[in-house]
C-alpha cells in the first residue's frame, strides 16, 4: 500500500510568479485535501476534491486552485504569489466515508522571494 | 466557528517517563471527531490517536492515551514510558461530522525527550 507523495519537495519561486504543487494519494482513497503550514503554526485548510471537483473551502483567496484526476491525484495551484504564501503545503488524502482520518504527504515546502 | 487551543508551546520530559500534552476546543456541534497528530522533522503528519465524540470511553493505542472530557471540551494526551522517537510537534485536531473531511489543527506542542 503506497502512501501520499508530494512533489517537489522543496521550492524557490519570485513573488508574482505561478506555481503548481502535486499529490498522488494513497491507494484504495479518493479524498484530497490541501493545507497550509506556515512557520510555526498549524496547518491551516486550503479545499479539499472529491470525485474530481471542489467540495470545501478554506478561507484562502482565489488565486488557491486545485484539481482533481480520475486517478484521485491532485494539483494546488496558487497564482500571483506573495511573500506570505511562503509555507509547507501538506496534502492528505482519505477515503469518503471513513472516519479514521487521513494519510499525510511530507509536504512541499515553498519559499515566495 | 470551531477553534482548537494548545496553551503549551514546548513540553520537555524524559526518557522512560510520562508527560500530558493539553488540548481545549470550542465547538456548537454535538457529533465530531478529535485527533491528536505527531508531527517529526521529517514534516509527515503522523496520526497519533482518535477520539469519536459519542464515544464516552476514552481512547488507547499502546503507550499512547487521552482524557477526553466533552462538558469541559478538553482533549488531552498521554505518553507513558516515553521514548527519544516521541520527540517531534504534536498538533491536536478537530473534524465535524460533515460531509468535508476539514481538519482544524491547533497550534502544536513541541515535545522534548531528554536522555
Amino acid at each position: 500500500e503506497t502512501g501520499v507523495t508530494q512533489s517537489p519537495t522543496h521550492l524557490i519561486k519570485t513573488r508574482g510568479q505561478q506555481v503548481t504543487l502535486r499529490c498522488s494519494s494513497q491507494s484504495g482513497h479518493n479524498t484530497v485535501s490541501w493545507y497550509q503550514q506556515a512557520l510555526g503554526q498549524g496547518p491551516q485548510f486550503i479545499f479539499q476534491y472529491y470525485r474530481e471537483e471542489e467540495n470545501g473551502r478554506g478561507n484562502f483567496p482565489p488565486r488557491f486552485s486545485g484539481l482533481q484526476f480520475p486517478n484521485y491525484s491532485s494539483e494546488l495551484n496558487v497564482n500571483a504569489l506573495e511573500l506570505d504564501d511562503s509555507a509547507l503545503y501538506l496534502c492528505a488524502s482519505s477515503r469518503a466515508g471513513s472516519n479514521y482520518g487521513y494519510t499525510f504527504g511530507s509536504g512541499t515546502r515553498l519559499t515566495v522571494v | 466557528a470551531q477553534t482548537v487551543t494548545q496553551s503549551q508551546p514546548e513540553m520537555s520530559v524524559q526518557e522512560a517517563e510520562t508527560v500530558t500534552l493539553s488540548c481545549t476546543y470550542d465547538t456548537s456541534e454535538s457529533d465530531y471527531y478529535l485527533f491528536w497528530y505527531k508531527q517529526p522533522p521529517s514534516r509527515q503528519m503522523i496520526l497519533v490517536i482518535r477520539q469519536e465524540a459519542y464515544k464516552q470511553q476514552n481512547a488507547t493505542e499502546n503507550r499512547f492515551s487521552v482524557n477526553f472530557q466533552k462538558a469541559a471540551k478538553s482533549f488531552s494526551l498521554k505518553i507513558s514510558d516515553s521514548q527519544l522517537g516521541d520527540a517531534a510537534m504534536y498538533f491536536c485536531a478537530y473534524r465535524d461530522g460533515g460531509a468535508t473531511n476539514k481538519l482544524i489543527f491547533g497550534t502544536g506542542t513541541l515535545l522534548a525527550v531528554q536522555p
